[in-house]
C-alpha cells in the first residue's frame, strides 16, 4: 500500500523559502501514469492545488503561485519536494502531498499533511 | 480557470435519512472524446487529509460504502449519501480535474440533525 509522508520546517520567516519533502513508500515514484501533487489548505478553509510533477520530471503549476513555486523529484530517494519562495502570512497552511489515479487527477493517496506557519 | 461552487455550505440531516450535496462547475468538465466527467468527491474529517470517495463523477473508490453515490454530467453534479451514518459527519469537497489549475469547491459541512 503506497504511503506518503510530508516533512519539513513547521515555521518559516516571511520573505524566506518554504521547503517540504514528500517521501513515497510502498510503491514506486516512477510508476507510469501517476502524477505527484502538492495541495494546501489554509486554516479552516478549502483546498488549493499547487502543482504536480511526473516521474519524467515534467511539472505544471497553479498560475496563482507559478512565479514562486518549484517542484522537484529525487527518484533515488523516492521523494518529491516543494519550494515556495518569498513567503508571507498568506502562505500559512497545511500542506499535503498526494498521488492521483492513473490518467486522471483524482487524488487517491494523500499524506497526513504538515502545518507550516509563516511568522517572524 | 474553472470555478467549483457547492451547495449548501452546511447541511444537517437525521441519522438514516438521505443527504444530498450539489456541485456546479463554471464550465463543462465532460470530455467529449471519452464521455467522462472529470469530477471527484472527497470526504474530510477534522485533522485528517481528504479521502477520495468518487471519481469520474460516479465511480466509487474501492472500500467506500455503497451508501455513497455520485451523479451528474457536464456542469452539475450531486453526491448522495443514501442513509446517513454517524461516521459520515465531515466536510465534503468536489474537485474538477478537467483542466489545470485543478480546483475544489468551497466545501459542504455535513452534520447530524
Amino acid at each position: 500500500q503506497v504511503q506518503l509522508l510530508e516533512s519539513g520546517p513547521g515555521l518559516v520567516k516571511p520573505s524566506q523559502t518554504l521547503s517540504l519533502t514528500c517521501t513515497v513508500s510502498g510503491g514506486s515514484i516512477s510508476s507510469e501514469g501517476h502524477y505527484w501533487s502538492w495541495i494546501r489548505q489554509h486554516p479552516g478553509k478549502g483546498l488549493e492545488w499547487i502543482g504536480y510533477i511526473y516521474y519524467s520530471g515534467s511539472t505544471h503549476y497553479n498560475p496563482s503561485l507559478k512565479s514562486r513555486v518549484t517542484i522537484s523529484l529525487d527518484t533515488s530517494k523516492s521523494q518529491f519536494s516543494l519550494k515556495l519562495n518569498s513567503v508571507t502570512a498568506a502562505d500559512t497552511a497545511v500542506y499535503y502531498c498526494a498521488r492521483d489515479i492513473p490518467y486522471s487527477s483524482a487524488f487517491d493517496i494523500w499524506g497526513q499533511g504538515t502545518m507550516v506557519t509563516v511568522s517572524s | 480557470d474553472i470555478v467549483m461552487t457547492q451547495s449548501p455550505d452546511s447541511l444537517a440531516v437525521s441519522l438514516g435519512e438521505r443527504a444530498t450535496i450539489n456541485c456546479k462547475s463554471s464550465q463543462s468538465v465532460l470530455y467529449s472524446s471519452n464521455n467522462k466527467n472529470y469530477l471527484a468527491w472527497y470526504q474530510q474529517k477534522p485533522g485528517q487529509p481528504p479521502k477520495l470517495l468518487i471519481y469520474w463523477a460516479s465511480f466509487r473508490e474501492s472500500g467506500v460504502p455503497d451508501r455513497f453515490s455520485g451523479s451528474g454530467s457536464g456542469t452539475d453534479f450531486t453526491l448522495t449519501i443514501s442513509s446517513l451514518q454517524a461516521e459520515d459527519v465531515a466536510v465534503y469537497y468536489c474537485q474538477q480535474y478537467y483542466s489545470t489549475p485543478y480546483s475544489f469547491g468551497q466545501g459542504t459541512k455535513l452534520e447530524i440533525k
